[in-house]
């Protein structure tokens, strides 16, 4: 199953746009990549998801490379309510339905 | 909109005392889990269930049980809580389709002294 790493923290100001990468060297080819979000006391929330290439909803982007060794999700233009944990896990057919979380990155937004 | 629902959002413990933690969902979902998440921590899979009469262990499934006999509930049962169990619980479900969306309750933020 393919392990994820991403930074542990970031910190960004209002306004500015955030880029999260997760690496998943041992991704399998029929495997997606998923990111949620998790607000302090709350459970988390789907984001995106994408197979390669680059996938883009009214959340954020995500960028695939074509070797999909890593990924990168894209938080345009944060604001204060963007304060969260973002969280990268691959989708492994062999892992059936289960999602397996790491540890997450966490991002600040200052004002 | 219900979604997942839980309950309760609260609960203390005393070390040795058992309980349920209710989770329910209205969306017809096969697939049903429960995560545990302790401080600064991500999440981890304590059991799962694929459909109604089946479950399964996940990561850290000691001391905890499970059962599914309809589609909509999954209750996580405590047998003898330990300090050890304080955490935050989640319970979550998607459909039984791959790559879709899992959907979260709010938690159950539990104490056990």
């Amino acid at each position: 199953l393919a392990k994820t790493t991403q930074p542990i923290s970031m910190d960004s100001y209002e306004g500015q746009e955030v880029n999260i990468t997760c690496s998943h060297n041992n991704i399998a080819t029929n495997d997606y990549i998923t990111w949620y979000q998790q607000f302090p006391s709350q459970g988390p929330r789907f984001i995106i998801q994408g197979y390669k290439t680059k996938v883009t909803n009214e959340v954020a982007s995500l960028f695939i490379p074509a070797d999909r060794k890593s990924s990168t999700l894209s938080l345009p233009r944060v604001s204060l309510s963007d304060t969260a944990v973002y969280y990268c896990l691959v989708e492994s057919r062999a892992a059936g339905n289960k999602l397996t979380f790491g540890g997450g990155t966490r991002v600040l937004v200052k004002p | 909109n219900a979604g997942v629902t839980q309950t309760p959002k609260f609960q203390v413990l005393k070390t040795g005392q058992s309980m349920t933690l209710q989770c329910a969902q209205d969306m017809n979902h096969e697939y049903m889990s429960w995560y545990r998440q302790d401080p600064g921590m991500g999440l981890r899979l304590i059991h799962y269930s694929v459909g109604a009469g089946i479950t399964d262990q996940g990561e850290v499934p000691n001391g905890y049980n499970v059962s599914r006999s309809t589609t909509e509930d999954f209750p996580l049962r405590l047998l003898s809580a330990a300090p050890s169990q304080t955490s935050v619980y989640f319970c979550a479900s998607r459909s039984g389709v791959m790559n879709t969306e899992a959907f979260f309750g709010q938690g159950t933020r539990l104490t056990v002294v």
